[in-house]
């Protein structure tokens, strides 16, 4: 099992370009999710999944745009990529099994918006 | 409003020198608080859960213990490579089981 694999693990964007972050699950997990890290910022929540065709958004989801037609990707869409959108970006799966919960991170793309 | 607030957001320590963590949370209903460890340009590597209070798990030198409303991580005799920085979460309410993190403690400790 390759667990959670995100690509590019660099990329770097001018302002107004748009560009896919990808993340891809081998585990079938059933529950995806997006965060940005920026520093002294922790983690924050970007869109989460629960399930192929369901998405939503969660605590800072403008300037990006989520799907998921199959189980085991989950794509990060930058529509118009602004200076703001620099961070360090994770994907993360989970599964729940018993009541609990389990996580899988990915080891991040590192974005920056010039 | 925080969900999750960690203290303190740097600390030091010197070889052997134990101490604690403390993240503390609001939400309502916990269904479980987490520990993580992150190290400089990786992903956050998952260390314990914990679900309800009076509940302690180790691992090595670490020690995560859990009241109804702030979790500890204790460090005992640490070691240069527990330099990491901890992140606490818990689940965000109606979030499809995503979570919500404090901000970390970064840890530095020295020989």
């Amino acid at each position: 099992n390759a667990g959670v694999t995100q690509t590019p693990k660099f990329q770097v964007l001018k302002t107004g370009q748009s560009m896919t972050l990808q993340c891809a699950q081998d585990m079938n997990h059933e529950y995806m999710s997006w965060y940005r890290q920026d520093p002294g910022m922790g983690l924050r929540l970007i869109h989460y999944s629960v399930g192929a065709g369901i998405t939503d958004q969660g605590e800072v989801p403008n300037g990006y745009n989520v799907s998921r037609s199959t189980t085991e990707d989950f794509p990060l869409r930058l529509l118009s990529a602004a200076p703001s959108q620099t961070s360090v970006y994770f994907c993360a799966s989970s599964y729940v099994t018993g009541g609990r919960v389990g996580y899988t991170f990915g080891s991040g793309t590192r974005l920056t918006v010039v | 409003e925080d969900q999750v607030t960690q203290s303190p957001e740097a600390l030091r320590l010197q070889e052997g020198e134990s101490s604690s963590l403390n993240c503390s949370y609001t939400v309502s209903g916990l269904r479980g608080l987490f520990w993580y460890r992150q190290d400089p340009g990786k992903g956050p590597e998952f260390l314990f859960t914990l679900y309800s209070a009076g509940e302690e798990k180790e691992k090595e030198r670490l020690k995560a213990t859990l009241t109804k409303k702030e979790s500890f991580l204790h460090i005992t005799a640490p070691k240069p490579e527990d330099s990491a920085t901890y992140l606490c979460a818990v689940q965000a309410p109606n979030s499809g089981y995503a979570l919500n993190f404090g901000k970390g403690t970064s840890l530095l400790v020295t020989p």
